[in-house]
Protein backbone atom coordinates (compact mmCIF):
# COMPACT_ATOMS: atom_id res chain seq x y z
CA UNK A 1 0.00 0.00 0.00
CA UNK A 2 1.12 3.77 -0.75
CA UNK A 3 2.38 5.95 1.80
CA UNK A 4 2.86 9.63 2.09
CA UNK A 5 5.30 11.25 4.79
CA UNK A 6 5.36 15.31 5.49
CA UNK A 7 8.03 15.45 7.79
CA UNK A 8 7.21 18.85 8.69
CA UNK A 9 3.89 19.79 10.79
CA UNK A 10 4.84 23.63 10.69
CA UNK A 11 7.10 25.69 8.62
CA UNK A 12 7.20 29.72 9.33
CA UNK A 13 8.51 31.53 6.88
CA UNK A 14 9.18 35.38 6.09
CA UNK A 15 7.10 37.36 3.46
CA UNK A 16 9.02 37.50 0.43
CA UNK A 17 11.07 34.56 1.36
CA UNK A 18 11.81 31.07 -0.51
CA UNK A 19 9.39 27.94 0.68
CA UNK A 20 10.27 24.84 0.43
CA UNK A 21 7.55 21.43 1.90
CA UNK A 22 8.77 17.99 1.63
CA UNK A 23 6.75 15.38 1.11
CA UNK A 24 8.27 11.16 0.68
CA UNK A 25 6.03 8.66 -0.64
CA UNK A 26 6.43 5.09 -0.70
CA UNK A 27 5.04 2.97 -3.13
CA UNK A 28 6.44 0.35 -5.36
CA UNK A 29 6.72 2.05 -9.16
CA UNK A 30 6.25 5.55 -9.74
CA UNK A 31 2.48 6.72 -8.46
CA UNK A 32 0.74 9.89 -9.19
CA UNK A 33 1.48 12.35 -6.89
CA UNK A 34 -0.51 15.71 -6.21
CA UNK A 35 0.10 18.64 -3.39
CA UNK A 36 -3.29 20.53 -2.73
CA UNK A 37 -3.61 23.38 -0.83
CA UNK A 38 -6.31 23.84 2.36
CA UNK A 39 -7.16 27.98 3.04
CA UNK A 40 -8.92 27.99 6.80
CA UNK A 41 -12.70 26.27 6.64
CA UNK A 42 -12.00 25.63 2.70
CA UNK A 43 -12.19 22.94 0.89
CA UNK A 44 -8.85 21.53 -1.12
CA UNK A 45 -7.30 23.15 -4.07
CA UNK A 46 -4.67 21.49 -6.61
CA UNK A 47 -1.63 23.12 -7.08
CA UNK A 48 -0.18 20.56 -9.40
CA UNK A 49 0.00 16.93 -9.55
CA UNK A 50 2.84 14.90 -11.69
CA UNK A 51 2.63 11.37 -13.84
CA UNK A 52 5.47 11.04 -15.80
CA UNK A 53 7.76 13.19 -18.15
CA UNK A 54 9.45 16.36 -17.17
CA UNK A 55 10.50 16.26 -13.26
CA UNK A 56 9.74 19.59 -12.47
CA UNK A 57 6.84 20.72 -12.58
CA UNK A 58 4.87 23.78 -12.30
CA UNK A 59 1.44 24.78 -10.60
CA UNK A 60 -0.50 27.54 -9.68
CA UNK A 61 0.01 30.33 -7.69
CA UNK A 62 3.98 30.23 -8.38
CA UNK A 63 4.71 27.23 -7.23
CA UNK A 64 6.76 24.33 -8.67
CA UNK A 65 7.61 20.75 -7.31
CA UNK A 66 10.50 18.17 -8.40
CA UNK A 67 10.02 14.86 -8.10
CA UNK A 68 13.29 13.06 -7.54
CA UNK A 69 12.79 8.88 -7.90
CA UNK A 70 16.19 7.87 -6.17
CA UNK A 71 15.09 10.21 -3.06
CA UNK A 72 11.34 8.80 -3.37
CA UNK A 73 10.51 12.49 -2.87
CA UNK A 74 7.89 15.38 -4.29
CA UNK A 75 9.08 18.89 -2.65
CA UNK A 76 7.20 21.82 -3.29
CA UNK A 77 8.82 25.07 -3.76
CA UNK A 78 7.86 28.65 -4.00
CA UNK A 79 10.50 31.46 -4.87
CA UNK A 80 8.90 33.74 -2.75
CA UNK A 81 6.24 33.94 -0.58
CA UNK A 82 3.06 36.17 -0.55
CA UNK A 83 0.95 36.42 2.71
CA UNK A 84 -1.98 34.92 1.19
CA UNK A 85 0.12 31.24 1.06
CA UNK A 86 -0.70 30.97 4.59
CA UNK A 87 -2.74 27.43 4.78
CA UNK A 88 -2.14 23.86 4.94
CA UNK A 89 -0.74 21.99 2.49
CA UNK A 90 -0.96 18.40 1.34
CA UNK A 91 1.04 15.86 -0.27
CA UNK A 92 -1.54 13.15 -1.74
CA UNK A 93 -0.52 9.96 -3.69
CA UNK A 94 -2.18 7.75 -6.26
CA UNK A 95 -1.43 3.89 -7.47
CA UNK A 96 -0.35 4.30 -11.16
CA UNK A 97 -2.34 1.76 -12.53
CA UNK A 98 -5.50 0.29 -11.00
CA UNK A 99 -7.71 1.87 -8.57
CA UNK A 100 -8.62 5.54 -9.13
CA UNK A 101 -9.21 8.78 -7.53
CA UNK A 102 -10.73 6.85 -4.13
CA UNK A 103 -6.95 5.49 -4.09
CA UNK A 104 -5.69 8.72 -3.17
CA UNK A 105 -3.63 8.82 0.19
CA UNK A 106 -2.87 12.21 2.16
CA UNK A 107 0.07 12.75 4.24
CA UNK A 108 -0.53 14.62 7.41
CA UNK A 109 -0.47 17.92 6.49
CA UNK A 110 2.40 20.88 6.40
CA UNK A 111 0.70 24.27 8.36
CA UNK A 112 2.62 26.85 6.31
CA UNK A 113 2.92 30.71 8.80
CA UNK A 114 3.83 33.44 7.36
CA UNK A 115 5.40 36.47 9.10
CA UNK A 116 5.57 39.73 8.14
CA UNK B 1 -18.40 26.48 -14.07
CA UNK B 2 -15.75 24.69 -11.85
CA UNK B 3 -17.53 25.23 -8.73
CA UNK B 4 -18.48 22.22 -5.92
CA UNK B 5 -21.07 24.28 -4.05
CA UNK B 6 -21.98 22.66 -0.91
CA UNK B 7 -25.04 23.71 1.81
CA UNK B 8 -25.01 24.68 4.58
CA UNK B 9 -21.52 25.36 5.73
CA UNK B 10 -22.29 25.44 8.93
CA UNK B 11 -24.45 22.88 10.64
CA UNK B 12 -25.57 22.14 14.11
CA UNK B 13 -27.53 19.12 15.41
CA UNK B 14 -28.45 17.22 18.29
CA UNK B 15 -28.17 12.99 18.52
CA UNK B 16 -31.96 12.20 17.90
CA UNK B 17 -32.27 15.15 14.64
CA UNK B 18 -32.17 13.86 11.00
CA UNK B 19 -30.38 16.24 8.45
CA UNK B 20 -28.81 16.26 5.08
CA UNK B 21 -26.03 18.12 3.68
CA UNK B 22 -25.91 18.78 0.10
CA UNK B 23 -23.50 19.10 -2.73
CA UNK B 24 -23.59 20.44 -6.62
CA UNK B 25 -21.59 20.54 -9.58
CA UNK B 26 -21.94 21.43 -12.91
CA UNK B 27 -18.96 20.76 -14.21
CA UNK B 28 -20.38 16.86 -16.07
CA UNK B 29 -18.47 15.62 -13.91
CA UNK B 30 -19.41 11.68 -13.03
CA UNK B 31 -17.41 10.94 -10.18
CA UNK B 32 -18.25 12.52 -6.70
CA UNK B 33 -17.16 11.84 -3.16
CA UNK B 34 -17.71 12.54 0.32
CA UNK B 35 -14.64 13.20 2.83
CA UNK B 36 -14.68 13.49 6.52
CA UNK B 37 -11.73 15.82 8.29
CA UNK B 38 -11.54 16.56 11.61
CA UNK B 39 -9.50 19.27 12.74
CA UNK B 40 -5.90 19.59 12.00
CA UNK B 41 -6.16 15.93 9.91
CA UNK B 42 -6.01 14.56 6.27
CA UNK B 43 -9.51 14.54 4.50
CA UNK B 44 -10.77 10.40 5.26
CA UNK B 45 -12.47 9.31 2.06
CA UNK B 46 -16.56 8.27 3.19
CA UNK B 47 -18.03 7.17 -0.08
CA UNK B 48 -17.89 7.33 -3.89
CA UNK B 49 -20.37 7.48 -6.75
CA UNK B 50 -19.47 6.88 -9.88
CA UNK B 51 -21.86 7.30 -12.84
CA UNK B 52 -24.36 7.92 -10.17
CA UNK B 53 -23.46 4.72 -8.98
CA UNK B 54 -22.33 3.62 -4.96
CA UNK B 55 -18.94 2.35 -5.70
CA UNK B 56 -16.82 2.60 -2.50
CA UNK B 57 -18.02 2.66 0.95
CA UNK B 58 -15.06 2.59 3.58
CA UNK B 59 -16.99 1.16 5.99
CA UNK B 60 -18.49 4.10 7.36
CA UNK B 61 -21.75 3.84 10.02
CA UNK B 62 -25.12 3.59 8.54
CA UNK B 63 -25.81 6.15 10.81
CA UNK B 64 -24.65 7.91 7.28
CA UNK B 65 -26.10 7.37 4.45
CA UNK B 66 -25.34 9.31 1.01
CA UNK B 67 -27.65 9.52 -1.93
CA UNK B 68 -27.00 10.28 -6.06
CA UNK B 69 -30.33 11.94 -6.77
CA UNK B 70 -28.56 12.43 -10.81
CA UNK B 71 -25.17 13.30 -11.85
CA UNK B 72 -25.06 17.12 -10.71
CA UNK B 73 -26.48 16.18 -7.00
CA UNK B 74 -24.67 14.61 -4.11
CA UNK B 75 -26.47 14.13 -0.43
CA UNK B 76 -25.18 12.60 2.77
CA UNK B 77 -28.20 12.03 5.37
CA UNK B 78 -26.98 12.19 8.81
CA UNK B 79 -29.11 10.33 11.45
CA UNK B 80 -28.44 9.71 15.23
CA UNK B 81 -25.25 10.73 15.12
CA UNK B 82 -22.66 10.78 18.14
CA UNK B 83 -20.48 13.92 18.64
CA UNK B 84 -17.45 12.35 17.79
CA UNK B 85 -18.96 12.94 14.45
CA UNK B 86 -18.57 16.73 14.79
CA UNK B 87 -15.96 17.50 11.33
CA UNK B 88 -15.59 19.48 8.36
CA UNK B 89 -17.54 17.14 5.90
CA UNK B 90 -16.09 18.04 1.95
CA UNK B 91 -17.77 17.31 -1.24
CA UNK B 92 -15.55 16.43 -3.97
CA UNK B 93 -15.67 16.04 -7.61
CA UNK B 94 -13.80 14.59 -10.75
CA UNK B 95 -14.07 13.84 -14.45
CA UNK B 96 -13.91 10.45 -13.40
CA UNK B 97 -12.48 8.08 -11.14
CA UNK B 98 -9.30 7.26 -12.37
CA UNK B 99 -6.03 7.84 -9.89
CA UNK B 100 -4.71 10.66 -12.27
CA UNK B 101 -8.35 12.79 -12.07
CA UNK B 102 -8.11 16.25 -10.42
CA UNK B 103 -10.51 16.69 -7.62
CA UNK B 104 -12.66 19.79 -7.03
CA UNK B 105 -13.32 19.95 -3.49
CA UNK B 106 -16.16 22.04 -2.10
CA UNK B 107 -15.79 24.14 0.99
CA UNK B 108 -17.21 21.84 2.95
CA UNK B 109 -20.03 21.83 5.92
CA UNK B 110 -18.91 22.24 9.52
CA UNK B 111 -20.85 19.91 11.26
CA UNK B 112 -21.44 20.47 15.09
CA UNK B 113 -23.17 17.60 17.01
CA UNK B 114 -23.93 17.98 20.58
Amino acid sequence: AQSVTQPDIHITVSEGASLELRCNYSYGATPYLFWYVQSPGQGLQLLLKYFSGDTLVQGIKGFEAEFKRSQSSFNLRKPSVHWSDAAEYFCAVAPYSGGGADGLTFGKGTHLIIQP
Amino acid sequence: DTEVTQTPKHLVMGMTNKKSLKCEQHMGHRAMYWYKQKAKKPPELMFVYSYEKLSINESVPSRFSPECPNSSLLNLHLHALQPEDSALYLCASSQDQGASEKLFFGSGTQLSVL
